[in-house]
């Protein structure tokens, strides 16, 4: 995915759990960004961070943490309060402030069992 | 805000025939416009973009695009389909006020059958 990591592809979770999903990248992006994908529904913008030690909700942040503490590294952790977290999530990373497009890693399927 | 509108979700189409897959966006200042392509359980690719230039784009894997402003579009297109192309297309733009951030559509699931 062309130095953006995703981990782990596949990740169950009990009812009442926090989760952490893993995005790194060794490409030296500014920008990262979480989405969510339901079947049918295209992508929602959960978070985003444009530089370290920052980050702004997106549209559908509720249930939902991010942490940016290195330009690596942007985790999201599912809490217990999103009620509907079974879902396939995306990290996508760009650089600077021009469109350059967003390169994306190869996703998460979040279950909740 | 921009939006993004992919006119239809579902495209079925038999291999080897000519497909169009439809965008439209609402922006009225200078846009950037993206198309991705996302095959199962995969992450999104990108097929092609326009920045600016001529009008007509060409992307991987045999697609296309034309940027129309006046009619606020920019849709895909390939002569002859395969069976390959099966998957999720997703439209994208930014403009000026945007900075880097993208707007996406709701994504349009090309079908290509035998």
């Amino acid at each position: 995915d062309g130095g953006i990591t995703q981990s782990p592809k596949y990740l169950f979770r009990k009812e009442g759990q926090n989760v952490t999903l893993s995005c790194e990248q060794n490409l030296n992006h500014d920008a990262m960004y979480w989405y969510r994908q339901d079947p049918g529904q295209g992508l929602r913008l959960i978070y985003y961070s444009q530089i370290v030690n920052d980050f702004q909700k997106g549209d559908i942040a509720e249930g939902y943490s991010v942490s940016r503490e290195k330009k690596e590294s942007f985790p999201l952790t599912v809490t217990s309060a999103q009620k509907n977290p079974t879902a396939f999530y995306l990290c996508a990373i760009t650089w600077g402030q021009g469109p350059f497009g967003y390169t994306f890693g190869s996703g998460t399927r979040l279950t909740v069992v | 805000a921009q939006s993004v509108t992919q006119l239809d979700s579902q495209v079925p189409v038999f291999e080897e025939a000519p497909v169009e897959l439809r965008c439209n966006y609402s922006s009225s200042v200078s846009v950037y416009l993206f198309w991705y392509v996302q095959y199962p359980n995969q992450g999104l690719q990108l097929l092609l973009k326009y920045l600016s230039g001529s009008t007509l784009v060409k992307g991987i894997n045999g697609f296309e695009a034309e940027f129309n402003k006046s009619q606020t579009s920019f849709h895909l297109r390939k002569p002859s389909v395969h069976i390959s192309d099966t998957a999720e297309y997703f439209c994208a733009v930014s403009d000026l006020n945007a900075g880097n951030m993208l707007t996406f559509g709701g994504g349009t699931r090309l079908m290509v059958k035998p």
